[in-house]
């Protein structure tokens, strides 16, 4: 079992509606989760961090954990071609190790 | 990519050459990382640090080596090269203060090995 899983995507969405990315991690002393967004070519950027239970929000971006289903997943809403990208979740492990997932690859269509 | 150097952007190297990609933070974050990427594919760690002097094995450390003498530096380093490490490498460092994360990617490294 990898330790940090991905919807294998890719995921497409049309302009203005809600995506949703998910992501499953396999260690359980995981304290804190990532999403990042690449663009081809470019290197990835931190988006949203979330460390407690619940949901967290940014602007368009909600992150939501379940440690006890080790579940992490990020809704982008109101999603704009602009949001076209692969998006990453990493996973900061107990040896202190940030793991990430092979990452989803997602399409706003005009 | 600002804080976070990485140096050279493209490299061609010959099966069994050796070479350092070098990666460099002026933030003085503690922990930092290195990674590749395989076209398609997420990032696979090889090394991190988390702390000057600390140095611990990710996923795929085969063939490589890093060292961590100072903040700022943490430099890998590729021995016997093999075709199989032809990829993107990336340098990342991060920090934790007050609840809130910061982290950084360099620009990355491509290599092609030969």
């Amino acid at each position: 079992q990898k330790e940090v899983e991905q919807n294998s995507g890719p995921l497409s969405v049309p302009e203005g509606a809600i995506a949703s990315l998910n992501c499953t991690y396999s260690d359980r002393g995981s304290q804190s989760f990532f999403w990042y967004r690449q663009y081809s070519g470019k290197s990835p950027e931190l988006i949203m961090f979330i460390y407690s239970n619940g949901d967290k929000e940014d602007g368009r971006f909600t992150a939501q954990l379940n440690k006890a289903s080790q579940y992490v997943s990020l809704l982008i809403r109101d999603s704009q071609p602009s949001d076209s990208a692969t998006y990453l979740c990493a996973v900061l492990g107990s040896a202190r190790q940030l793991t990430f997932g092979s990452g989803t690859q997602l399409t706003v269509l005009p | 990519n600002a804080g976070v150097t990485q140096t050279p952007k493209f490299r061609i190297l010959k099966i069994g050459q050796s070479m350092t990609l070098q990666c460099t933070q002026d933030m003085n974050h503690n922990y930092m990382y290195w990674y590749r990427q395989d076209p398609g594919m997420g990032l696979k760690l090889i090394y991190y640090s988390v702390g000057a002097g600390i140095t611990d094995k990710g996923e795929v450390p085969n063939g490589y080596n890093v060292s961590r003498s100072t903040t700022e530096d943490f430099p890998l380093r590729l021995e016997l090269a093999a075709p199989s490490q032809t990829s993107v490498y990336f340098c990342a460092s991060r920090t934790r203060l007050a609840g809130s994360e910061t982290q950084y990617f360099g620009p990355g490294t491509r290599l092609l090995v030969l």
